[in-house]
This record gives structure tokens, sequence and C-alpha cells, in this order.
């Protein structure tokens, strides 16, 4: 079965701090791995995505990694901002060209406090 | 960048009522187009998925008699809540898959029935 799971759930951190989101997927066939940012009542924007040749990308103060053995993704958030508070989703792309289907976790919400 | 242009971002309706809510890529064009809802602090669901000039394809428990989807263009897509209920209340959201952009959310529609 196609799944996504991301821990925490939650995490709370202090402005200027660094942290650590998890992403674990049992996806197949596995096309891409992507991060993204999720505002309370806005649509999801794009952090990074990942093929299965990709180890790290960053964008900004986000770094995500990607080990396609282990089939774990992490994003690592740098020098936390208070507009770093949002959820954070990890979407795995399963499938192959014409057939692809994406799969969801369910979510880190992430709280930065001053 | 790819954008996609949802509207409207908030409505209230009576129940009983149809409520549409479009999506619109501005300068792409998307040949498919997906459609998701979302509880508070849930993941996105996905209802169904729409390829321009055909009938979408539902998920399994999404009454396509009830969230109609019109993908007429390359670059505008509609969902329609028809006979909308208090439970319908959620937030909806698009997605707009492009050939060079991958995917693009929308910004979402809160949509709230009384």
């Amino acid at each position: 079965k196609n799944q996504v799971e991301q821990s925490p759930q939650s995490l709370i951190i202090l402005e200027g701090k660094n942290c650590t989101l998890q992403c674990n997927y049992t996806v197949s066939p596995f096309s891409n791995l992507r991060w993204y940012k999720q505002d309370t009542g806005r649509g999801p924007v794009s952090l990074t995505i990942m093929t299965f040749s990709e180890n790290t990308k960053s964008n900004g103060r986000y770094t995500a990694t990607l080990d396609a053995d282990t089939k774990q993704s992490s994003l690592h958030i740098t020098a936390s901002q208070l507009s770093d508070s949002a959820s954070y989703i990890c979407v795995v792309s399963a499938g192959t060209s014409g057939t692809y289907k994406y799969i969801f976790g369910t979510g880190t919400r992430l709280k930065v406090l001053a | 960048g790819a954008v996609v242009s949802q509207h409207p971002s908030r409505v209230i309706c009576k129940s009983g009522t149809s409520v549409k809510i479009e999506c619109r890529s501005l300068d792409f064009q998307a040949t498919t187009m997906f459609w998701y809802r979302q509880f508070p602090k849930q993941s996105l669901m996905l209802m169904a998925t729409s390829n321009e000039g055909s009938k979408a394809t539902y998920e399994q428990g999404v009454e396509k008699d009830k969230f109609l989807i019109n993908h007429a263009s390359l670059t505008l897509s509609t969902l329609t809540v028809t006979s909308a209920h208090p439970e319908d209340s959620s937030f909806y959201i698009c997605s707009a898959r492009g050939t060079a952009y991958g995917y693009t959310f929308g910004s979402g529609t809160r949509l709230t029935v009384v």
C-alpha cells in the first residue's frame, strides 16, 4: 500500500533555532518527492522537488535530503523565523508517465515562537 | 513561474444552494487538474482528477453528481458543489499540472455552508 508518514506531528521551536522534519514513504514505483509549505487557510507552496537520483536540494534556509534506499526524506530548516510557522507536507509521486498519483503525508505543524 | 488562480477565496452559502469554484492556470496550459478538500488539521484528500476535454475521474467515496467538475479548456477548471450542506464545509484546493511546470496549487477556497 502506498503510504507517506511524517514526523513529528507537531513541533514548537524558538526563533533562530534549527529543526528537522521527517518523511518516510512506502511508494512504488517512486517518481519524485516534494516538500510543500502550507500557511493556514492557503494552498501549499512548493519548497523542493527531488527525483530518485538526488540526495540533497536546498531552497534558501530549507534543505531537503532524500535516501532512496531507506525511503526517507528530511526537511531541515535553518535559523527559523516566525514566518516559518506553517504546516509542512511531504508528497510522493508514484507511477510512470501518464499515470502519476500523489500520495500526501499528514503534515508536520511547525510553530516558531519569538 | 507557474501560477494558478483560484476564486473565490472564501464563500458562505445557504444550505441547499450550489457554489462554483474556479481555477485558472495563468501562464501555462494545464493538461490535468486535481481537486482536493482539506478538513481542519488534516491532510489534503484528492477528490477527483480531470483532463481537459474529458470527464473527471472521481476518487472512491466522492459523489460525482454532487461535486461537478468541468475542465473545458486548458486554462480553466471549475468545481461546483451542488445542493451544499453544512458537512460540505471545508477547504477546497485545486492543483494544475502543466507539461513544463509540474504541479502548482491554487490558493484554496474556504467554503462555509450555513
